[in-house]
């Protein structure tokens, strides 16, 4: 199936420093997807960026996709605590209709 | 706020029983998509429904089952409730078919005990 894996699993850094998460796939996709999820409450959707797209950004997140490695990359600029969240990368083929998500990435941001 | 809403938060029950678990969509998004995610992992799908009909599902038995009704309004029904079913049910709606932007609610909380 087209499932993203997240790397790393668990991340720890400070407030104020940037924050990198890497996702990889398998297959030629049409999107892919960056979500947030808070502890034990539903996802928040951050990010799509397109196969054809290169670089999107929004606010202090930085998404990159390079498909020819089949992989993605989330940027958070000058973190928060509020930032502290698990965060989802969902590939997208054109035959299939659902999101398939990885494990995420557990980001802590410590004040 | 996404402006989907689950209901309930929270839910137990014992294995062997019936379960049904509601999502209101957002107005105007005419697919809802419903997932499983247990507990240190990511949601997995579990089917999608577009204009009260299903649009896809995936590697999910029978006894899992949904409903879209006209008013934005949906259900799964998960029969014949095993312990493993325990997870966080997340029903996510979006305005297109297939897997655009989706909008999450906050999740029904399932114990089988």
């Amino acid at each position: 199936s087209q499932q993203g894996e997240e790397d790393p699993q668990a991340l720890s850094i400070q407030e104020g420093e940037n924050a990198t998460m890497n996702c990889s796939y398998k297959t030629s996709i049409n999107n892919l997807q960056w979500y947030r999820q808070n502890s034990g409450r539903g996802l928040v959707h951050l990010i799509l960026i397109r196969s054809n797209e290169r670089e999107k950004h929004s606010g202090r997140l930085r998404v990159t996709l390079d498909t020819s490695k089949k992989s993605s990359s989330l940027l958070i600029t000058a973190s928060r605590a509020a930032d502290t969240a698990s965060y989802f990368c969902a590939p997208r083929n054109n035959a299939g209709n659902m999101l398939t998500f990885g494990g995420g990435t557990r980001l802590m941001v410590k004040p | 706020e996404t402006g989907v809403t689950q209901s309930p938060t929270h839910l137990i029950k014992t294995r062997g029983q019936q379960v049904t678990l509601r999502c209101s969509s957002q107005s105007g998004h005419n697919t809802v998509s419903w997932y499983q995610q247990a507990l240190g992992q990511g949601p997995q799908f579990i089917f999608q429904y577009y204009r009260e009909e299903e649009n896809g599902r995936g590697n999910f038995p029978p006894r899992f089952s949904g409903l879209q009704f006209p008013n934005y309004s949906s259900e799964l029904n998960v029969n014949a409730l095993e312990l493993d079913d325990s997870a966080l049910y997340l029903c996510a709606s979006s305005l297109e078919q297939g897997a655009g932007e989706q909008f999450f609610g906050p999740g029904t909380r399932l114990t089988v005990l």
